[in-house]
Order: structure tokens, then sequence, then C-alpha cells
């Protein structure tokens, strides 16, 4: 079974910091992504990733990076973060290719921004 | 051109009754339409998914209904099951978008004993 790991469940923070979000991945998949989900509003694509080193932008980037080192780890940072951060991001990754099928998520960090 | 809508944000079903979920887009380009399971403290889990080039896909009690015409596709749940209360997102995506899906804004079913 694929699994992917988000490291933390539940995290607390303070306006201004920078937070690192982690997620690895141990199905060798190319694609990995980062979401949030808001009540109301589904998921939401923040950045995505085809292979290491490369990443887009995708819905809504503003206010977050991206880096992917190694083929299995997807981090999300928060620069800067704002209470408007507050919400729960889900990673996921999948198979490379148009027809890649389907994602695979892990459980969620829920973030509060203080 | 790139959202997908879905309905409804809420619904609430006996045990045995019918759940659906209805969702709509507007890209034409849309060639592979999933819908997503996700139940509390845990992240989504792919369901069922549908190509546009059948009209209907069954998987057990869960059925997709695709209608290229007027570009919508549901979910049916037949005999509903307390089990199956659930949060449920569909989603679409297409050739040059390799991987990437749009999803809807997500039903939150609550099915009643």
């Amino acid at each position: 079974d694929v699994k992917v790991t988000q490291s933390s469940r539940y995290l607390v923070k303070r306006t201004g910091e920078k937070v690192f979000l982690e997620c690895v991945q141990d199905m060798d998949h190319e694609n990995m992504f980062w979401y949030r989900q808001d009540p109301g509003l589904g998921l939401r694509l923040i950045y995505f990733s085809y292979d290491v080193k490369m990443k887009e932008k995708g819905d809504i980037p503003e206010g977050y990076s991206v880096s992917r080192e190694k083929k299995e780890r997807f981090s999300l940072i928060l620069e800067s973060a704002s209470t408007n951060q507050t919400s729960m991001y889900l990673c996921a990754s999948s198979r490379p290719g148009s027809l890649a099928g389907p994602q695979h998520f892990g459980d969620g960090t829920r973030l509060s921004i203080l | 051109q790139q959202q997908v809508k879905q309905s409804p944000q809420s619904l609430i079903v006996q045990k045995g009754g019918i759940s659906i979920i209805n969702c709509a887009y507007e890209n034409t380009a849309f060639d592979y339409f999933p819908w997503y399971q996700q139940f509390p403290g845990k992240g989504p889990a792919l369901l069922i998914a549908i190509r546009p080039d059948v009209s209907e896909k069954k998987e057990g009690r869960f059925t997709i209904s695709f209608n290229k015409s007027a570009k919508q596709f549901s979910l049916h749940i037949m005999d509903s099951q307390p089990g199956d209360s659930a949060t449920y997102f569909c989603a679409a995506s297409y050739y040059n978008q390799g991987g990437k899906l749009i999803f809807g804004q997500g039903t939150e079913l609550s099915v009643k004993p």
C-alpha cells in the first residue's frame, strides 16, 4: 500500500513565524502535491512537483513556497505565517503522466496560526 | 472554466436510502472524473472514477453517472449505510495537466440509522 506521511497532525504557530510542513511518500511517485482544505471550498492546490527540484504553482501559491530536494520528500513552507493560513494541509502523491491514476493522500496537518 | 461545482454541500439520508451528489464542469477538455471519499481525521481516498467514453460505471453500491452533453456527473450511493457517512469530493483532470486534479467543494454525507 502507498503510504504518504505528513510529519505533524497538529501544529500551532505564531504570526510571522516561518513554518515548515513535511511530507514523505514511499512509492517512488514522481508527482507530489500540496493542498489546503477549508470548509465549503474543497481542496485547493497550492503547489505541485513533477520531479526532484521541479515545482509549479497551483491555484493559491501566494504566501507559500515549496522544496523538493529528494524524490520522496516534498516540503511546504509558509514564509511568514498569517492567521488566514490557518487550515488543514494535505499532501498527495501519484504516478507520472496524464493518466496518472489516483492521488494518494496523507492524513493532513491541521495548522493554527495565532 | 477550470472550476468544478459540486452540490449539495451537505446531505442527510436514512439508512437504506439513495444518496446522490452532483457535479458540473465547464472545461470540455477534462477526460478523467474521480470521486474521493474522506473520513474524519483521514486524507481523501479514491472511491471510483470514470472517463467520458462511458455513461455509467458501477462498483458495488457506488455508481457514477456521466452526461457529457450536459457536462455533469453524479455519484449515487445505493442502500446507504451509516459507514458511508463521510465527505465526498468530485474532481476532474485532463491530458495536459499531468495528473493535476481540480476538486469540487465537497459534500458532507450523514446516513442516519
